[in-house]
């Protein structure tokens, strides 16, 4: 079944350091990919997406390139702040079309970033 | 600006007791998922509707758990009798067919 391995944190970063937190994915098909953000308290957001291979997402100073070669999306900030510090969670969905609209989660990643 | 919201916030009850969960999803969202989180599992999907019609609910323990949407502005999830394992956090997310979903604060359930 669909499956998604993200590394396990937690992952602990000095404000302006740089950040990667590796998310690869088993699926059939081409499943559309996600990063999602959960504050303390809060429910998730999501922070970007790609759709197919090559695509590039970006938000809020975040990257993640869809891999197909590699099954990877891997997550990336040049230079973090504590208001950052929260849960990431890795995930994909595959095609709407007739197909599920199901969100298959990795375990999520906690960040800390101290000042 | 258009929230999921999610009541209770937070749920202490005795193991036994019925727990009823509640979601409003986003206006003119016609999918609605029930997630729960646990530090164990992870986020695990529980059951989904599209326009009040259950579509999977394979995640969700049928004897004790069900889920129904009266109508368009509420979704509800029951657990009857609760006990201690159903203890996590759970999450309602809403989404316009084959869009985003947008995911409610939660409800921090302890049954003790």
């Amino acid at each position: 079944g669909d499956s998604v391995t993200q590394m396990e944190g937690p992952v602990t970063l000095s404000e302006e350091a740089f950040l990667t937190i590796n998310c690869t994915y088993t699926a059939t098909g081409y499943p559309s990919l996600f990063w999602y953000v959960q504050y303390p308290g809060e429910g998730l957001q999501l922070l970007l997406k790609a759709t197919k291979a090559d695509d590039k997402g970006s938000n809020k100073g975040f990257e993640a390139t869809y891999r197909k070669e590699t099954t990877s999306f891997h997550l990336e900030k040049g230079s973090v702040q504590v208001s950052d510090s929260a849960v990431y969670f890795c995930a994909l969905r595959r095609g709407t079309q007739g197909g599920s609209e199901k969100l298959v989660f990795g375990k999520g990643t906690k960040l800390t970033v101290n000042p | 600006d258009a929230r999921v919201t999610q009541t209770p916030r937070d749920k202490v009850t005795e193991m036994g007791q019925e727990v009823t969960m509640r979601c409003q999803p986003i206006l003119g969202h016609n999918t609605v998922f029930w997630y729960r989180q646990t530090m164990m599992q992870g986020l695990e999907l529980l059951a989904y509707f599209r326009n009040r019609a259950p579509l999977d609910d394979s995640g969700m323990p049928k004897d004790r758990f069900s889920a129904e949407m009266p109508d368009a502005t509420l979704a509800t999830l029951k657990i009857q009798p609760s006990e201690p394992r159903d203890s996590a956090v759970y999450f309602c997310a809403s989404a316009p067919q084959g869009g985003e979903q947008y995911f409610g604060p939660g409800t921090r359930l302890t049954v003790t």
